[in-house]
């Protein structure tokens, strides 16, 4: 079964600390991954994209790194910010089709000052 | 630039009444079309998603509908609608080809159905 498992549900950060998120995938076959934020009451927003070959993508504070073997993925925030407070959404393209995205439940980050 | 634009934002509706939510998407040719829901706590599940006019393909069996009146209109609606429509509605779009396109997300409308 195609599932995108996402851990912990719910982090509380301090302001300036790191932290990282998980993704755990079972999707097949398996075409990219992508990290959205969702901010509160709006729609997701991409923050990187990961194919089979890429190990690490950089977007400013946040590093996202891809294990195609063990299909795993982390989001890695770094020195954060109260406006990095949302969710972080993991979310795998499967190959072929009309753009066929699992998403996973999120991690809701709530950074305190 | 490409925009997309969902209306309304939310919207409150006592169960069997109609409803109609509406995305419009500028700034792009022959896009693909989405209708997500996400439930509290949920990632989001793909309802209804479009390649073309008139072309509507239905990912689960349920209460919805989808149309596709004009290249760039995605319209979600239903005839009567039971409290478990409730939740946070997300049209979206994407380029036609390749394994990488960006899906763009609309703002959502926050359903409500009392």
């Amino acid at each position: 079964k195609n599932q995108v498992e996402q851990s912990p549900q719910s982090l509380i950060i301090l302001e300036g600390k790191n932290c990282t998120l998980q993704c755990n995938y079972t999707v097949s076959p398996f075409s990219n991954l992508r990290w959205y934020k969702q901010d509160t009451g709006r729609g997701p927003v991409s923050l990187t994209i990961m194919t089979f070959s890429e190990n690490t993508k950089s977007n400013g504070r946040y590093t996202a790194t891809l294990d195609a073997d063990t299909k795993q993925s982390s989001l890695h925030i770094t020195a954060s910010q109260l406006s990095d407070s949302a969710s972080y959404i993991c979310v795998v393209r499967r190959s072929g089709g009309y753009n066929k995205l699992i998403f996973g439940a999120g991690t809701r980050l709530a950074v305190h000052p | 630039s490409q925009t997309i634009h969902q209306w309304p934002a939310t919207l409150v509706q006592p169960v069997g009444s109609p409803l109609s939510l509406e995305c419009t998407v500028e700034g792009t040719s022959n896009p693909n079309l989405y209708w997500y829901r996400q439930a509290a706590g949920r990632g989001l599940q793909l309802l209804f998603y479009s390649v073309g006019i008139g072309q509507i393909s239905s990912e689960v069996p349920q209460n919805l509908s989808a149309s596709r009146p004009q290249d760039r209109q995605f319209i979600l609606s239903s005839k009567k609608l039971l409290l478990s429509d409730s939740g946070f509605y997300l049209c979206a779009w994407s380029v036609r080809q390749g394994e990488r396109t960006e899906a763009f997300f609309g703002q959502g409308t926050r359903l409500t159905v009392v």
